[in-house]
């Protein structure tokens, strides 16, 4: 069965610093990721995917993905981390077969002046 | 990319009573999807609804306690029956956006059942 996994619940960081967000993946063939954001009050916003390709995936807000096949991981980065970005960060992974996504357990990025 | 409208932003219930929660595409969606996520978790799929048939519930997700009905291809609701607190949760309507094929989300129902 497809899962991922958040192992923070939550991750703090000053204003500036670099921020990494985790994520490993377990799925039967080719994994196809996403991360999505949720500010307070808010639904869900995409920021990006890894479905094939470059295993950097660049997307909104100026943060990006590494996809590692060898850790099974897809963690969320962002170079310089903004107060604007604290929020709540889902990972999830499509499972082809039933055309769904399932979710991690979400970590809450607080950034802090 | 599409807009998802729900209705109500928010809402408080009394225990037994049922809440019709609606949500409005702004452009046409082969499928949508209703997840609900309970206070400090993540998402959970209910079902996914497509136009013109039943919809298709998860484990644990039944039709009797989450009725969903479907008229046409930008509308949807959802109905939780006979609440209890433990169905106070965001629940989120959702579709595929037919350009990235991307899920995009409504900003969710926030009920409470007291």
């Amino acid at each position: 069965a497809q899962s991922v996994a958040q192992p923070e619940d939550q991750v703090n960081v000053a204003e500036g610093n670099p921020l990494t967000v985790k994520c490993t993946y377990s799925v039967s063939g080719n994994p196809y990721l996403f991360w999505y954001v949720q500010y307070p009050n808010r639904g869900l916003q995409f920021l990006l995917k890894y479905i094939t390709g470059d295993n950097l995936v660049k997307g909104s807000y100026g943060f990006e993905a590494e996809f590692n096949k060898s850790q099974t991981s897809f963690h969320l980065k962002k170079p310089s981390a903004l107060v604007s970005d604290s929020a709540l960060y889902f990972c999830a992974v499509r499972d082809p077969k039933a055309d769904k996504l399932i979710f991690g357990t979400g970590t809450r990025l607080q950034v802090f002046p | 990319s599409a807009v998802i409208s729900q209705k109500p932003s928010r809402d408080i219930c009394q225990r037994g009573t049922s809440l019709t929660i609606q949500c409005q595409v702004d452009s046409q969606v082969t499928m949508m999807f209703w997840y609900r996520q309970q206070p400090g978790q993540s998402l959970t799929l209910i079902a996914t609804a497509n136009q013109g048939s039943e919809a298709t519930y998860e484990s644990g997700f039944v039709i009797d306690k989450f009725p969903i009905s479907r008229p046409n291809l930008t509308f949807s609701t959802l109905t939780v029956s006979n609440m209890s607190p433990e169905d106070s949760s965001i629940y989120l309507c959702s579709s595929r956006d037919r350009n990235t094929g991307e899920l995009f989300f409504g900003e969710g129902s926030r009920l409470t059942v007291l």
